[in-house]
């Protein structure tokens, strides 16, 4: 079956744009995650949903950071007026249902460049 | 330990070489542990979830331990083969995953 799909795939942006990146989870899984991966570190992460609702956003760095999966399906990451910092991999993953023993399948990410 | 850490941060072996490396996690109030392959510019790979302690899990020619009591795990490949060759990383939940910084193999033909 079709796995985790994240557009785009790269994204070069100009410092002060806004970006809008698309994670399209597994069929059928609840929980949905985003994560950052910069440069020389693990993945950290900014959001989880467990169906529409934002169950946890501790993880988002500051209010240009936004969220949403408004069908319970596709979720997108809104960042507004990036800076050079936000240039890192975005990855989502879901999972079936929300808990620390069900596995997290991952997309290939987004790369995000902010010059 | 208060956050997950990885060691070694690299590791260079040859082919047909077995090799191992450590995943060290908070050992208070663990629920679950995670190992994931990563290679370039493909998706993070689930190898294992790990609940138990003195559990022990394989898939194929990798396998993994677990000591929740000491927060550890370790993760071993027997006859490192090229297309092993990528970034190990272990992750703790109890819902999101906090992850090290993991360990980039590569296996030299």
């Amino acid at each position: 079956g079709a796995g985790v799909s994240q557009t785009p795939s790269n994204k070069v942006t100009e410092k002060g744009k806004y970006v809008e990146l698309r994670c399209d989870p597994i069929s059928g899984h609840t929980a949905l995650y985003w994560y950052r991966q910069s440069l020389g570190q693990g993945p950290e992460f900014l959001i989880y949903f467990q169906g529409t609702g934002a169950a946890d956003d501790s993880g988002l760095p500051n209010d240009r950071f936004f969220a949403v999966r408004p069908e319970g399906s596709v979720s997108t990451l809104k960042i507004q007026r990036t800076e050079r910092g936000d240039s890192a991999v975005y990855l989502c993953a879901s999972s079936l249902v929300t808990g620390g023993t069900d596995t997290q399948y991952f997309g290939p990410g987004t790369r995000l460049t902010v010059l | 330990i208060l956050n997950v850490e990885q060691s070694p941060q690299s590791l260079h072996v040859q082919e047909g070489d077995s090799t191992n490396f450590t995943c060290s996690f908070p050992s208070s109030n663990f629920y679950a542990l995670h190992w994931y392959r990563w290679e370039t510019a493909k998706s993070p790979e689930a190898l294992f979830v790990m609940t138990l302690n003195g559990d022990e899990k394989k898939k194929g020619r990798i396998s993994a331990t677990l000591n929740t009591k000491e927060g550890y795990s370790y993760l071993y490949i027997k006859g490192s083969q090229p297309e092993d060759s990528a970034t190990y990383l272990c992750a703790s939940a109890p819902r999101q995953l906090t992850f090290g910084s993991g360990t980039q193999l590569t296996v030299l033909p």
